[in-house]
């Protein structure tokens, strides 16, 4: 199994400024992931974070609206960027062991 | 791209009564998964189906992928009040570790 631990759990931002959220993970784990949920939606999948490389991006999302680095094994951020209002959402690291997907609990994101 | 869907989008269900969710690819499927998440949690994985018609039982909770693939379901059987929230099915593509996830149904108990 794999623990993971989000911070911070919630903001409130102004738009215009920037968030980095910090994923650890209390294993390495190869398969690192961001997504995105909206309130009462589904999960949207932002880009998989690579440990030593460039992250790989959706259709949709951009490298400098989200900046990703993966340092290591165990560690990643994801930057939301020149924030605006539809950038309210929760923001979810999760990570892939075997057949096995864990996520973590989310940061919860309002911009005003 | 992939999309996937399901039905219903809310279900309402009197404790004890049986609730089934249905999940639709629009491509074929390496595997599915199936997640619940509770209000105001995160997604907590069930299981994964990798066999074309598999069928996995998991107490009340009974999942099957179709032959072609491409369709999942999830029953509960006598639902109780801890099956609250929204039961999402996860596709994975041939090729890729990328997963899309369905829509998703809201299960509510009314006691």
């Amino acid at each position: 199994s794999a623990v993971i631990s989000q911070k911070p759990s919630r903001d409130i931002c102004q738009r215009g400024t920037s968030l980095t959220i910090q994923c650890q993970v209390d294993s390495q784990v190869t398969m690192m992931f961001w997504y995105r949920q909206q309130p009462g939606q589904s999960l949207t999948l932002i880009a998989t974070a690579n440990q030593g490389s460039e992250a790989t991006y959706e259709s949709g999302f951009v490298i400098d609206k989200f900046p990703i680095s993966r340092p290591n094994l165990t560690f990643s951020t994801l930057t939301v960027s020149n924030m605006s209002p539809e950038d309210s959402s929760i923001y979810l690291c999760s990570v892939r062991t075997k057949e096995t997907q864990y996520f973590g609990p989310g940061t919860r994101l309002l911009v005003l | 791209g992939q999309q996937v869907m399901q039905i219903p989008q809310y279900q309402h269900v009197q404790e004890g009564e049986d609730f089934t969710t249905y999940c639709n690819s629009s491509t074929t499927l390496s595997n599915i998964q199936w997640y619940k998440q509770r209000p105001g949690g995160h997604p907590v994985f069930l299981i994964q189906l990798v066999k074309s018609g598999e069928v996995k039982k998991q107490k009340r909770l009974t999942f099957q992928f179709g032959e072609a693939k491409k369709n999942s379901s999830l029953h509960i059987t006598a639902t109780q009040t801890t099956d609250v929230g929204t039961y999402f099915c996860a596709g994975k593509d041939f090729g890729n570790e990328k997963l899309t996830f369905g829509t998703g149904t809201r299960l509510t108990i009314i006691p």
